[in-house]
């Protein structure tokens, strides 16, 4: 069975930073492209970041680039998100999903909140 | 604003169809396949439909995709009450080099 579990929301001041972790199982972790979705409160599904499973593709949505870092650690089958310069909009929960069919989400964690505000 | 369009909200009463569009361009639907995802109120979303028309296993064949040039849709027949959710279309962008979803779509269940 396909399980993600993220860590490490929480509330930050904006200007801080936080890294979130998304620890997968049930799965070869290193043969899946994975993603990082957010979901503001009472929003839509807004994609962030996606990185390959060798890491040689990174891309960023244009709302992080330069503040966001993806990176993942196969052996400890980790997914991670490093945020910079946190800003009120990026208050959201932030899901790790695991590509499925056509590159898109297929299984998503259950999400961790990040609160940005003073 | 959502790259992908969908109607805010739709509604039908118990055994009902209903139907939920999508609308794109030839930069996501118009060249990739279409996700689509329930969400139920404060869970993360679920894979409803993959490759346009695909059910994962588990899914009732009471949901149904298909998909036509730059635009989608998900019907829902014999609606019933645990169907009150936000649905959400996604798909794979070329020029963004990632997935856009829709802005979700609130079903009632009258």
């Amino acid at each position: 069975e396909v399980q993600l579990v993220e860590s490490g929301g929480g509330l930050v001041r904006p200007g801080g930073s936080l890294r979130l972790s998304c620890v997968a199982s049930g799965f070869t972790f290193s043969t899946y492209n994975m993603h990082w979705v957010r979901q503001a409160p009472g929003k839509g599904l807004e994609w962030v970041s996606s990185i390959s499973g060798t890491s040689t593709y990174i891309y960023y949505a244009d709302s992080v680039k330069g503040r966001f870092t993806v990176s993942r650690d196969n052996a400890k089958n980790s997914l991670y998100l490093q945020m910079n310069s946190l800003r009120a909009g990026d208050t959201a929960v932030y899901y790790c999903a695991r590509a499925f069919s056509g590159g898109l989400p297929g299984y998503w964690g259950q999400g961790t909140l990040v609160t940005v505000s003073s | 604003q959502s790259v992908l369009t969908q109607p805010p909200s739709a509604s039908g009463t118990p055994g009902q169809r209903v139907t939920i569009s999508c609308s794109g361009s030839s930069s996501n639907i118009g060249s990739k396949t279409v996700n689509w995802y329930q969400q139920l109120p404060g869970t993360a979303p679920k894979l409803l439909i993959f490759s346009n028309s695909q059910r994962p296993s588990g899914v009732p064949d009471r949901f149904s995709g298909s998909k036509s040039g730059t635009s989608a849709s998900l019907a829902i027949s014999g609606l019933q009450s645990e169907d009150e959710a936000d649905y959400y279309c996604a798909s794979w962008d070329v020029n963004l080099n990632g997935p856009v979803f829709g802005g979700g779509t609130k079903l009632t269940v009258l």
